[in-house]
């Protein structure tokens, strides 16, 4: 079956600029991850959800990151007034429950702020 | 607060040589522990993970990993490496009670022809 999706893969933008990352999880998985991942380093936790509800934010940096998943599956992470340091790879990850299930990841998105 | 350490930053092994990267943790009890390959250009893959049980895990792709408790490591181990392996290699931890990862920094593999 279909894998986690995410979209795009690349987005280059500017400094300040507000941008959007979408992530499409596996069908019927309740559990939704983002994690950021830096060059170099592995993924870093930003947010959980389970089912539509935040369940666990606080890797979230600052208060220009916030994430949403209002209908239980597809996700937006969402990044106010970006900055250099933001470049990063953005991964989501699904499973089917939270408890002990595997996480699979997506491809990721390629943020670039110029 | 719970940390994940790989030591070896980039390891190069000729093609069917044996391979063990290693991984130790920082944790207060004993944590559900994961191994991931990412391949350039690819999402994480999942190669094996332990919860509880036998300490010796068997894996994808002929992985294995060993948790030993007395030394917090969980370190992979392949009998012989095939070209095809060379990647990132992610060890990840996970306290029973949370649901975020952990992860270490990586350990990139080459493979020598």
């Amino acid at each position: 079956g279909a894998g986690v999706s995410q979209t795009p893969s690349n987005k280059v933008t500017e400094k300040g600029k507000y941008v959007e990352l979408r992530c499409d999880p596996i069908s019927g998985h309740t559990a939704l991850y983002w994690y950021r991942q830096s060059l170099g380093q592995g993924p870093e936790f930003l947010i959980y959800f389970q089912g539509t509800g935040a369940a666990d934010d606080s890797g979230l940096p600052n208060d220009r990151f916030f994430a949403v998943r209002p209908e239980g599956s597809v996700s937006t992470l969402k990044i106010q007034r970006t900055e250099r340091g933001d470049s990063a790879v953005y991964l989501c990850a699904s499973s089917f429950r939270a408890v002990t299930d595997t996480q699979y990841f997506g491809p990721g998105t390629r943020l670039t702020v110029l | 607060a719970q940390s994940v350490t790989q030591p070896d930053i980039h390891i190069t092994v000729s093609e069917g040589a044996s391979l063990e990267l290693r991984c130790n943790y920082s944790y207060g009890a004993t944590p559900y522990l994961f191994w991931y390959v990412q391949s350039p250009g690819q999402g994480l893959q999942l190669l094996l993970k332990y919860f509880s049980g036998d300490t010796l895990v068997q894996g994808i792709k002929g992985f294995e990993a060993e948790f030993k408790r007395s030394q917090s490591s969980f370190n992979l181990r392949k009998p012989s490496v095939h070209w095809s392996d060379a990647a990132e290699y992610f060890c990840a931890v996970r306290n029973q009670g949370a649901q975020k990862l952990v992860f270490g920094q990586g350990t990139r593999l080459t493979i020598n022809p």
